[in-house]
């Protein structure tokens, strides 16, 4: 049984501060790691995708995964109250369209 | 219409009902997926559809069926549901054959009362 896990949370962090979100995934065969965000009431949308060891920026978020330790996480830097919201991590294995999804962390932005 | 759309938004059936929910995907994709989402669970894939062919049916009870007609549209056919099937049902669709073939775009997706 594959399993990506998440820290539940909810992770509170003052407004203008880095907000880290970490996932582990058991499969070593994983290829393709997203981060979703998924705001109260609405449906999950893709914010970063990372396929390879190292980090990944896109604006104020940046993605880092590390295979050898089965281990990816999201950054956001200069948090704002927008970013609140339940961050979903998934996996995927190489040549497989389906992804196994985390529980999601809830992150709250403090003004 | 942009991205992926779905109909109904909200649906409140009983459990001798007979319902269809529609999605539809304006992203030029070619593989399609049906997912369950309730509280505190995982995001749960449902069914697959890649070329309008299912690829997966993640052993899900029969009372769910889907068809999926063309690539741009996918539906869930449900009938005689139990209330532990209450719980919103998201649609995706990815493109294939490419290196970032795995980003999968998600609808509204519709909130589902079973009373």
């Amino acid at each position: 049984q594959k399993e990506v896990e998440q820290n539940s949370g909810p992770l509170s962090v003052p407004e203008g501060a880095i907000a880290s979100l970490n996932c582990t995934y058991s499969d070593r065969g994983s290829q393709s790691f997203f981060w979703y965000r998924q705001y109260s009431g609405k449906s999950p949308e893709l914010i970063m995708s990372i396929y390879s060891n190292g980090d990944k920026e896109d604006g104020r978020f940046t993605a880092q995964l590390n295979k050898a330790s089965q281990y990816v996480s999201l950054l956001i830097r200069d948090s704002q109250p927008s970013d609140s919201a339940t961050y979903l991590c998934a996996v995927a294995d190489f040549g497989n369209e389906k992804l196994t999804f985390g529980t999601g962390t809830r992150l709250t932005i403090i003004p | 219409e942009t991205g992926v759309t779905q109909t109904p938004r909200h649906l409140v059936m009983g459990m001798t009902n007979k319902k269809s929910l529609k999605c539809e995907q304006h992203l030029g994709h070619n593989a399609m997926y049906w997912y369950k989402q309730s509280a505190k669970k995982p995001l749960e894939l449902m069914f697959v559809y890649n070329f309008k062919e299912q690829t997966e049916n993640n052993s899900v009870p029969s009372r769910f069926s889907p068809e999926c007609p063309n690539s741009s549209h996918l539906f869930l056919h449900l009938h005689t549901l139990q209330p532990e099937d209450s719980a919103l049902y998201l649609c995706a669709s990815s493109q294939e054959n490419r290196p970032t073939s795995y980003e999968q775009y998600f609808g509204p997706g519709t909130r589902l009362t079973v009373t």
